[in-house]
């Protein structure tokens, strides 16, 4: 079935420092990703539509200078934190749609995020 | 707007037992997707079951069937034969129009031997 990797699973941080995370479809080719955070014992929230080969549409709340979203190929899409603070601390995971009709979406592992 | 609503923080069922997770949804939307996912406490997502609102008969997968409601605006999993691996948080979430995901706030299901 459809794959999504996401790299890394877990960093640690300083704080000021900017971190990057990657997500990607291993088998198909993925015109829409979407980022999500998800604090302790809570839902998933939306911050980030990715689109390839366009600006990343944010949610409301989601500071785009924050969190930078880059969508270069049609397999592979970038979260970059930048200067990273410890409240951004959380988990961070992508999904990703095959055909994006609302078919169902597929996640990457998600990316543990601590910054110290 | 899309909302979804899963008022169960906590279900506690024994192995071998069924048990039904609550979802109720709202949207103003005719066409519309519901899904159930399940968080294990390592992070990851798992698709587990979809439903689509002209679906005429309940999604199965396995031991995991939805019973959907459609007046009634519900979309409840139902697991049957619980094992202890399915001790995990589960989502419930729906989409309408252009694939954004609504989800709930989650049931976490402890499954005991």
């Amino acid at each position: 079935g459809a794959v999504v990797s996401q790299h890394p699973s877990r960093v640690i941080c300083k704080s000021g420092t900017s971190v990057k995370i990657e997500c990607r479809s291993l088998d198909f080719q993925a015109t829409t990703m979407f980022w999500y955070r998800q604090f302790p014992k809570q839902s998933l929230m939306l911050m980030a539509t990715s689109n390839e080969g366009s600006k990343a549409t944010y949610e409301q709340g989601v500071e785009k200078d924050k969190f930078l979203i880059n969508h270069a190929s049609l397999t592979l899409s970038t979260l970059t934190v930048t200067s990273a603070h410890p409240e951004d601390s959380s988990f961070y995971i992508c999904s990703a749609s095959l055909t994006g009709d609302g078919s169902p979406l597929h996640f990457g592992n998600g990316t543990r995020l601590t910054v110290t | 707007a899309q909302k979804i609503t899963q008022t169960q923080p906590g279900m506690f069922v024994q192995e071998k037992e069924a048990v039904t997770l609550d979802c109720t949804y709202d949207t103003s939307d005719q066409s519309y997707g519901l899904f159930w996912y399940k968080q294990p406490s390592s992070g990851e997502m798992i698709f587990l079951i979809y439903q689509g609102s002209y679906d005429e008969q309940n999604a199965t997968e396995g031991r995991y069937s939805l019973n959907f409601q459609k007046a009634r605006k519900s979309a409840n999993l139902v697991i049957s034969a619980s094992q202890l691996g399915d001790s995990a948080m589960y989502f419930c979430a729906m989409t309408s129009g252009y694939s954004t995901l609504t989800f709930g706030k989650g049931t976490m299901l402890l499954v005991s031997p």
